[in-house]
C-alpha cells in the first residue's frame, strides 16, 4: 500500500532560523515525491518534486527537500524562515505505476517574528 | 491561462439536495482529479479521470459521480447532500500519465450541508 506520514502536525519556528517540515512515505517501486503549500482559503500550490538523480532538490520560495532512500524520507527545508512562510504543507507521494497520488495529513507551519 | 476554476466558491445545501461543482482547466491537461479535505486529514481522492469519457474511483466516493465529456470539464456531482459531505473540494489536472508531472489545484469549493 502506498502512504505518507508528516509526524508533526505543528511545528513553530523562529523568524531567520532554519526550517524543517518532516515527511516519510511507502511506495511501491520508484517514489515520485512532492511537496505543496496551502495558504488559508486557497488551493495548494506545487513548491518542488524528487523524481531521480540529485537527492537535494531544489524549489520555490528557497525550499529545498532532501531524498534519502534508505530511510524513506523527504524532508523539507529552508535554511532561513520567513513570516510569510507560515502555512500548511503537504507532503505527496506517487508510484511509478498507478495513476493516484497519496498525501500526507499536513503539517501546519508557524514562523514567530 | 486561468489554470484550475472551480465554482461555486461556497455554498449551503439542505440535507437531501443535490448540487454540481464545476471545475475547468485550460491547460489541456489529460489527467483530473476530485478530492475533499477535512480539518486534520489530509486530501482524499474522491474520484479521478484519465481522458475524455474515462473515470475511475478513489477513496471517498460514496455519494459522489462524476463525468467528463470533455478535456477541459470535470463537475463533480452530489445528488442527496449529507452533513457528512460538508467540506472543502479541490479539483487538480496533471499534464499527463507520467508519475513526476505535479498537480495543479483550483482555489477550493466550501460546502456546508445542513
Amino acid at each position: 500500500a502506498q502512504s505518507v506520514a508528516q509526524p508533526e502536525d505543528q511545528v513553530n519556528v523562529a523568524e531567520g532560523n532554519p526550517l524543517t517540515v518532516k515527511c516519510t512515505y511507502s511506495v511501491s517501486g520508484n517514489p515520485y515525491l512532492f511537496w505543496y503549500v496551502q495558504y488559508p482559503n486557497r488551493g495548494l500550490q506545487f513548491l518542488l518534486k524528487y523524481i531521480t538523480g540529485d537527492n537535494l532538490v531544489k524549489g520555490s520560495y528557497g525550499f529545498e527537500a532532501e531524498f534519502n532512500k534508505s530511510q524513506t524520507s523527504f524532508h523539507l527545508k529552508k535554511p532561513s524562515a520567513l513570516v510569510s512562510d507560515s502555512a500548511l504543507y503537504f507532503c505527496a507521494v506517487r508510484g511509478d505505476t498507478g495513476n493516484q497520488f497519496y498525501f500526507g495529513t499536513g503539517t501546519s507551519l508557524t514562523v514567530i517574528p | 491561462n486561468a489554470g484550475v476554476t472551480q465554482t461555486p466558491k461556497f455554498r449551503i445545501l439542505k440535507i437531501g439536495q443535490s448540487m454540481t461543482l464545476q471545475c475547468a482547466q485550460d491547460m489541456n491537461h489529460n489527467y483530473m482529479y476530485w478530492y475533499r479535505q477535512d480539518p486534520g486529514m489530509g486530501l482524499k481522492l474522491i474520484y479521478y479521470s484519465v481522458g475524455a469519457g474515462i473515470t475511475d474511483k478513489g477513496e471517498v466516493p460514496n455519494g459522489y459521480n462524476v463525468s467528463r465529456s470533455t478535456t477541459e470539464d470535470f463537475p463533480l456531482r452530489l445528488e442527496l447532500a449529507a452533513p457528512s459531505q460538508t467540506s472543502v473540494y479541490f479539483c487538480a489536472s496533471s499534464y499527463s500519465r507520467d508519475s513526476y508531472n505535479e498537480q495543479f489545484f483550483g482555489p477550493g469549493t466550501r460546502l456546508t450541508v445542513l
